[in-house]
């Protein structure tokens, strides 16, 4: 079974400061991460998409992959209110048209 | 962005009736699309992948004669749950495949009475 595994939370974080959520993956064949933020009632809404390794920037948010590791992590810098939600980790073993496999998610709790 | 629509956006039905779920991708052309469902509390559980113009593909422990899935244009699927039972209530959520990435529609609130 293909799996992916995030610490289920709540993951507080004083507003200004960096909220930093993790995940692992089981499936080494997986080329495609991927950070969804839900809101409760709401769908996911892609924050991040990364293929490499290293880390990527969009705006204050980055996301990390270590592939030897099986690791993917995101760092919210300057943490807003607006940022509370549920981040889901995903995972995907190709291309745009192959399924995501999600992690349970993270919720996140920016304390005003 | 590309943009996915779903309709109903929420649904009540009596128990032992279908209701017919559409997902529309609605500026771009999708050739494979995804149904998934959250029970409250937890993450999204794909139920089947939905490839335009063949038959749809269920994960392991989904009922295929239950969730009648039809993907007749690429730019149409739809999710049926046929004979719905209380325990059906959930939030079934599409999916499109664009060229560079998946796109999720708003979700579909379903409670069965």
């Amino acid at each position: 079974q293909k799996e992916v595994e995030q610490n289920s939370g709540p993951l507080s974080v004083p507003e200004g400061a960096i909220a930093s959520l993790n995940c692992t993956y089981s499936d080494r064949g997986s080329q495609s991460f991927f950070w969804y933020r839900q809101y409760s009632g709401k769908s996911p809404e892609l924050i991040m998409s990364i293929y490499s390794n290293g880390d990527k920037e969009d705006g204050r948010f980055t996301a990390q992959l270590n592939k030897a590791s099986q690791y993917v992590s995101l760092l919210i810098r300057d943490s807003q209110p607006s940022d509370s939600a549920t981040y889901l980790c995903a995972v995907s073993r190709a291309s745009r048209d192959d399924k995501i496999i999600f992690g349970k998610g993270t919720r996140l709790h920016i304390l005003p | 962005g590309a943009v996915v629509s779903q309709h109903p956006s929420w649904v009540i039905c009596k128990s032992g009736t279908s209701v017919k779920i559409e997902c529309r991708s609605l500026d771009f052309q999708a050739t494979t699309m995804f149904w998934y469902r959250q029970f409250p509390k937890q993450s999204l559980m794909l139920m089947a992948t939905s490839n335009e113009g063949s038959k749809a593909t269920y994960e392991q422990g989904v009922e295929k004669d239950k969730f009648l899935i039809n993907h007749a244009s690429l730019t149409l699927s739809t999710l049926t749950v046929t004979s719905a039972h209380p325990e059906d209530s959930s939030f079934y959520i599409c999916s499109a495949a664009s060229l560079y990435e998946q796109y999720f529609g708003p979700g579909t609130r379903l409670t069965v009475t």
